[in-house]
């Protein structure tokens, strides 16, 4: 079954500098990979889309890489801000047009 | 429109008690899915509704939970009756289709003592 992997250590960036998120799969690759936002006592809010056939995908200082061949995703935050400061999610599309297979999450930590 | 709202916030309950949790959708979404939050074991999907109906229900971890969706832009889920073990953070999120961005409500913390 698809498993995902997520750094469960906490990731702590200095203010100002880029902070790479990484998401590993192990199975099949998905149609598509989604990642998310989360503040704690809030649900999960959806920052950016991937799919299987794109490399890359921005959002003014997000970006999204897809490797199929890693099996990897990598989230990328420029320019960080301490109001960066979350867990960050990413999901897999489970083989099924609606399953989302979640990764355990990222707390990312952006010190002034 | 005001996002997906759930109901209660926070619920603390004595074990063998019903527990019922609300949500409303956002206007238009034909997606629906009910999400468990566990230190232990992450988000997992209990139920998904399409168009009212519920297409998969198998992550619905025993008979004592339930869940409707009397109309397009309401569910619930039901809990009964409630064991300690069922204690953890409750989301529902919709969507306009199965496959695009969900949209997730602030989540019921469920206590059950």
């Amino acid at each position: 079954s698809q498993k995902i992997e997520q750094n469960s250590e906490a990731l702590n960036i200095q203010e100002g500098k880029t902070a790479t998120l990484t998401c590993n799969y192990t199975n099949y690759s998905p149609a598509y990979l989604q990642w998310y936002r989360q503040d704690p006592g809030r649900g999960p809010v959806f920052l950016l889309l991937i799919r299987e056939n794109e490399k890359e995908k921005r959002k003014e200082r997000l970006k999204v890489t897809f490797d199929t061949t890693l099996k990897q995703s990598l989230f990328h935050i420029t320019a960080s801000q301490p109001a960066d400061s979350a867990t960050y999610l990413c999901a897999l599309e489970g083989g099924s047009n609606y399953q989302l297979i979640w990764g355990a999450g990222t707390k990312l930590i952006i010190k002034p | 429109d005001a996002g997906v709202i759930q109901s209660p916030r926070h619920e603390v309950t004595e074990m063998g008690q019903e527990v019922t949790l609300r949500c409303k959708l956002i206007s238009g979404h034909n997606s629906l899915f009910w999400y468990r939050q566990t230190m232990m074991r992450g988000l997992e999907l209990l139920i998904y509704f399409n168009n009212n109906v519920p297409i998969d229900d198998s992550g619905m971890p025993e008979d004592r939970f339930s869940a409707k969706m009397p109309n397009a832009s309401f569910s619930t889920l039901k809990i009964q009756p409630s064991e300690p073990r069922d204690s953890a953070v409750y989301f529902c999120a919709s969507s306009v289709d199965s496959n695009t961005e969900a949209f997730f409500g602030q989540g019921t913390r469920l206590t059950v003592v």
